[in-house]
């Protein structure tokens, strides 16, 4: 089974704040994602990256960073938190180039409030 | 521009009442047509991929369908637990990445 994991469930930051959010796969997906998604605007790309330190911007890339040092592993960055970024921020990954299957599996979200 | 649509947004059933979720989609080259199942605070959780006209896929009370424009779920005999937020979703067209355009969803509360 894959598995998606995410570092917290639930984050509370203060305004100004710098923010890590941590995902982390256990199937040599070479593909991840980042999403954020809030009430009647559904699931919205932040970020993706397709291989180890590349990285493409998605539909709402502002105020967002990100980082994937390791294939496994793939992380979010609130430079300077704000609190518009409140919002559920899942992660997802998926089996990279040379498959026909484009399917993401999803992380169990983080929860995060920004005050 | 790729356009998923669903409906309804929600749906309420009684158990054991049959109904089906509709998803009508607008892409060049559908490269697959994914349905997810979300519990409320909780990641999307994948259910079926359906990659051609005609393709059905079954797992317990749930059925998708799939036709040259839109994919159907179809739930029969709903249980309470099958009360979720569904998803679906297709790949962006022309990307090699897999990127997905999503539905906004249908809310599907089942009553006992």
């Amino acid at each position: 089974d894959v598995k998606v994991t995410q570092s917290s469930r639930y984050l509370v930051k203060r305004t100004g704040e710098k923010v890590f959010l941590e995902c982390v796969q256990d199937m040599d997906h070479e593909n991840m994602f980042w999403y954020r998604q809030d009430p009647g605007l559904g699931l919205r790309l932040i970020y993706f990256s397709y291989d180890v330190k590349m990285k493409e911007k998605g539909d709402i890339p502002e105020g967002y960073s990100v980082s994937r040092e390791k294939k496994e592993r793939f992380s979010l960055i609130l430079e300077s938190a704000s609190t518009n970024q409140t919002s559920m921020y899942l992660c997802a990954s998926r089996r990279g180039q040379g498959t026909s299957s484009y399917e993401q599996y999803f992380g169990p979200g983080t929860r995060l409030t920004v005050t | 521009e790729d356009q998923v649509t669903q409906s309804p947004e929600a749906l309420r059933l009684q158990e054991g009442e049959s109904s089906s979720l509709n998803c009508s989609y607008t892409v060049s080259g559908l490269r697959g047509l994914f349905w997810y199942r979300q519990d409320p605070g909780k990641g999307p959780e994948f259910l079926f991929t359906l990659y051609s006209a005609g393709e059905e896929k079954e797992k317990e009370r749930l059925k998708a369908t799939l036709t040259k424009k839109e994919s159907f779920l179809h739930i029969t005999a709903p249980k309470p637990e099958d009360s979720a937020t569904y998803l679906c979703a297709v790949p962006a067209g022309g990307t090699s990445y897999g990127k997905l355009t999503f539905g906004q969803g249908t809310i599907l509360t089942v009553h006992p």
